[in-house]
């Protein structure tokens, strides 16, 4: 059982708005930087969001991060088919010293 | 561009130790942490551990007691060794890389390679 909630599945046409959640607690995002990767079929996990709300260069504008309490969430917006993989979002886990992801959302493009 | 690539057996029998090797290649293995990450098969990401340029490591205390990741510096590679394996280990092993000043954003990720752990 994952240490951060995130709803299974998320959905949206092409060119829609998706938000996904991350619920956390205070010894994680509460008091920690909140990270979201991208899983695609086939290809390596891709660094998304850092601190909250960076992205790293290349990652496009549509992707936006934010965080708040013990709370993060990604929005990608103008919804690509090219989209459609898994979203994890991940966090340091202070009663663990551990870095700890979340379960895991699975967008699909309809 | 620096790239990550995995190698090691694809299948290890259960109580033996598995061992895995990540190669970077366009970019020195100096100045970032290097990690390993796992998903087991419909499962989410779990972070294994990290070996630091120095030698220094930190590791996931639920696989403390069986995991080491080290260097071999000299060939611009880092290892995971994973003892008493059980089915349960069973999963996509990644390599993965930090900067130091950004130790948990990983930005660098391997293809993954498969391990089944089975007799």
């Amino acid at each position: 059982q994952s240490v951060l909630t995130q709803p299974p599945s998320a959905s949206g046409t092409p060119g829609e708005r998706v938000t996904i959640s991350c619920s956390g607690r205070t010894s994680n995002i509460g008091n920690n930087y909140v990270y979201w990767y991208q899983l695609l079929p086939g290809a390596a996990p891709k660094l998304l969001i850092y601190r909250n709300n960076q992205r790293p260069s290349g990652v496009p504008d549509r992707f936006s991060g934010s965080k708040s309490g013990t709370s993060g969430s990604l929005a990608i917006s103008g919804l690509r088919s090219e989209d459609e993989g898994d979203y994890y979002c991940a966090a340091l886990e202070d009663s663990l010293t551990a870095y700890v992801f979340g379960s895991g959302t699975k967008v699909t493009v309809l | 561009q620096v790239q990550l690539q995995e190698s090691g057996p694809g299948l290890v029998k259960p109580s033996e130790t598995l061992s895995l090797t990540c190669t970077v290649s366009g970019g020195s293995i100096s100045t970032y942490y290097w990690h390993w990450v796992r998903q087991a098969p419909g499962k989410g990401l779990e972070w294994i551990g990290y070996v630091y340029y120095t030698g220094g490591t930190n590791y996931n205390p639920s696989l403390k007691s069986r995991v080491t990741v080290s260097l071999a510096t000299s060939k611009n590679q880092f290892s995971l060794k994973l003892t008493s394996v059980t089915t349960a280990d069973t999963a996509v092993y990644y390599c993965a890389r930090s900067d130091t000043d950004m130790v948990w954003a990983f930005d660098i990720w391997g293809q993954g390679t498969m391990v089944n752990v089975s007799s």
